[in-house]
């Protein structure tokens, strides 16, 4: 069965600071994989996706990046933290075909002092 | 741009009520999944629906897709405090990689 790492589950850090966020897919091959931002209570935002090595699509212009080293390694990365960017961060998995379920890992809190 | 709204933004019941959750849009979808999220988890897929008039049940859950694939409802029967959470509908199109996600709604429900 697929299953989906997502680290860390929390994360302090100062306004400045670098960020790396990693997650990792278990179980599936050529998978497409989404970094989602989250407000508290309320919907998904997408920053990022990807449907290969390589390739990522940024749907909000902001600080933060994505990479894809692996097939199943989905990094989320920022030089310089900034206090917006406090917030829960989500990855996903889904089919490589579209229009498929997504999958979840647990989510990283992200506080920015 | 398509858009899904959910309504309630919020709701707040008593163990045994029964609620329906809405997910409208003016746009037609391929399929329509609903996901429940707990407080610090990430979001669960609950369902599919494909079929336009579509019913789907998964114990006390009813969910429907609109005839015309534009909307769909969630019903809960005799609501129980296990069902609290996040409640998020999302739109797919066949082909596209990106799903649409609903604005959500929060259900709490006291014992």
């Amino acid at each position: 069965s697929q299953t989906i790492h997502q680290w860390p589950a929390t994360l302090v850090q100062p306004v400045g600071s670098p960020l790396s966020l990693e997650c990792t897919v278990e179980g599936t091959s050529n998978p497409n994989l989404y970094w989602y931002r989250q407000a508290a209570g309320r919907g998904l935002q997408l920053l990022f996706y990807s449907v290969g090595i390589g390739q990522i699509s940024s749907e909000v212009p902001q600080n933060l990046s994505a990479s894809r080293p692996q097939d199943r390694q989905f990094i989320l990365s920022s030089k310089k933290l900034l206090l917006s960017d406090s917030g829960f961060y989500l990855c996903a998995w889904s089919p490589g075909q579209g229009g498929q379920p997504q999958h979840f890992g647990d989510g990283t809190r992200l506080s920015i002092l | 741009t398509q858009l899904l709204e959910q309504s309630p933004q919020f709701l707040s019941i008593q163990e045994g009520e029964n609620l329906t959750v809405y997910c409208n849009s003016s746009s037609v979808f391929s399929s329509l999944q609903w996901y429940r999220q707990e407080p610090g988890e990430g979001p669960v897929l609950l369902v599919t629906v494909v079929t336009g008039g579509e019913v789907k049940k998964l114990k006390r859950l009813t969910f429907q897709f609109g005839d015309a694939r534009k909307d769909s409802s969630l019903h809960i029967t005799a609501a129980q405090p296990g069902d609290t959470g996040l409640y998020l509908c999302a739109g797919a199109n066949t082909g596209f990689q990106k799903l649409v996600f609903g604005t959500g709604t929060r259900l709490l429900v006291s014992p």
